[in-house]
């Protein structure tokens, strides 16, 4: 069986400044990894995803993830916040078996930018 | 073009009663998900679909939980004899089906809560 732990409930963060969000998983078997973001009022939009290659995965507005697979981790990086990027975010993972993509998601990080 | 659409978006309900909730997927997905998102936790997987026939419903928390698509189109969760333990938001998620590496795209949820 899969797990996802996301250490942070809260995160807050001064606008302009970086931030991590972690994300650990546990898997016996290869695994696809995910990033979900929930805007306040809005459904879960896929933020990144990671399925092979190169292990740093980058989204169109300026965070990246990195697989590092000795650590089974997956962490959300982003240099600059900016008050936008308020939101949830869910680490999820899959085992990628083609017919079966179910995800497994972890319990969210709540990121709150502080202007 | 137009995501996966949920109905309705909000449901109360008593305790004992039953309930049904809609999901239209994006035109042509073949693979379809239900997960079940509680207060604070991260959405827990349910049921997949692909096609009309559920390939996978581990997820189903017990017997008063149940879904149907029959056209492979639209699906259906039904929920006899509710308890406040249902009440959450239920996120549908539908994918093209066609590899393993698919996105998942959400719905916007139908948040049932059981009185």
């Amino acid at each position: 069986a899969q797990s996802v732990t996301q250490l942070d409930s809260q995160v807050p963060v001064f606008e302009e400044a970086p931030v991590e969000l972690r994300c650990n998983y546990s898997s016996s078997v290869s695994v696809y990894l995910f990033w979900y973001v929930q805007y306040p009022n809005q459904g879960l939009q896929l933020l990144l995803k990671y399925l092979s290659g190169s292990t740093l995965v980058e989204s169109i507005n300026g965070f990246e993830a990195e697989f590092n697979k000795s650590q089974t981790s997956f962490h959300l990086r982003k240099p600059s916040v900016h008050i936008s990027d308020t939101a949830e975010y869910f680490c999820a993972v899959s085992e990628g078996n083609f017919g079966n993509e179910k995800l497994t998601f972890g319990t969210g990080t709540r990121l709150t930018i502080i202007p | 073009g137009a995501g996966v659409s949920q109905t309705p978006s909000n449901k109360v309900t008593e305790k004992g009663k039953y309930v049904e909730l809609r999901c239209d997927p994006i035109s042509g997905h073949t693979a379809l998900y239900w997960y079940r998102q509680s207060l604070g936790q991260g959405p827990e997987f349910l049921i997949y679909f692909q096609g009309t026939g559920a390939a996978d419903d581990s997820g189903l928390p017990n017997d008063r939980f149940f879904a149907v698509r029959p056209e492979g189109s639209v699906s259906t969760l039904k929920i006899q004899r509710t308890e406040r333990g249902d009440s959450a938001v239920y996120l549908c998620a539908s994918s093209s089906g066609l590899a393993g590496t698919d996105t998942q795209y959400f719905g916007p949820g139908t948040r049932l809560t059981v009185l």
